[in-house]
């Protein structure tokens, strides 16, 4: 069975105080992985895609990267309004839409 | 362009009951997915449609249920509705099978 491991489940930072959020995987037929960003009461946001082992992808003070068993989600000097809840799901070969997401971090960060 | 559009926010239903919950793709998107979020928990895949077709289902039981229609907006059907069911209940739709979703706010159901 295909499982999804999100850490830490919360994470609490100071505005500007970087740090790494972690999804590690145990799966069938990787394809690539998406991150998603998910606001209370929302429904998740697309962030980013990664196809390659070694594959980065930036967007402001996000950076995605992505290795055979893990990928990491950096949050470089973070604001007061990238506190949410960060999902990734991996992409399996056949898989179609059936994503199987991690159950997130809950990050918050504070002035 | 119009997103993901999800109705109603939210609903209140007593155990036993049925409900019938709608979603509007965003334009030029064909495949409409739903997925169940418990409070705390990551989406849960329920079923996934494409041209309106079931196309992969996960473990749910047949009391769930779906339709998409020509305009590809699609419908999710509960019957028999438990406790457990209470969930906010996500609609995603994809330009394919094996691309990014986009998803709606959902709706909210509370079974009493």
């Amino acid at each position: 069975e295909d499982q999804v491991t999100q850490s830490p489940e919360a994470l609490r930072l100071q505005e500007g105080e970087s740090s790494s959020l972690n999804c590690s995987y145990t799966v069938s037929g990787l394809r690539g992985l998406f991150w998603y960003r998910q606001d209370p009461g929302k429904g998740p946001e697309f962030l980013f895609t990664l196809y390659s082992a070694g594959e980065e992808k930036e967007k402001e003070r996000l950076k995605a990267t992505l290795t055979k068993k893990e990928s990491f989600l950096h949050i470089t000097a973070p604001k007061p309004e990238d506190s949410a809840t960060y999902l990734c799901a991996p992409i399996l070969t056949g898989g179609g839409n059936k994503l199987t997401f991690g159950t997130g971090t809950q990050l918050k960060v504070e002035l | 362009e119009t997103g993901v559009t999800q109705s109603p926010t939210h609903l209140i239903k007593t155990r036993g009951q049925q409900v019938t919950l709608r979603c509007s793709s965003q334009s030029g998107h064909n495949t409409v997915s739903w997925y169940q979020q418990a409070l705390g928990q990551g989406p849960q895949f329920i079923f996934q449609y494409y041209r309106e077709e079931e196309n992969g289902r996960g473990n749910f039981p047949p009391r769930f249920s779906g339709l998409q229609f020509p305009n590809y907006s699609s419908e999710l059907n509960v019957n028999a509705l438990e406790l457990d069911d209470s969930a906010l209940y996500l609609c995603a739709s994809s330009q394919g099978a094996n691309e990014k979703l986009f998803f709606g706010s959902g709706t909210q159901l509370s079974v009493l």
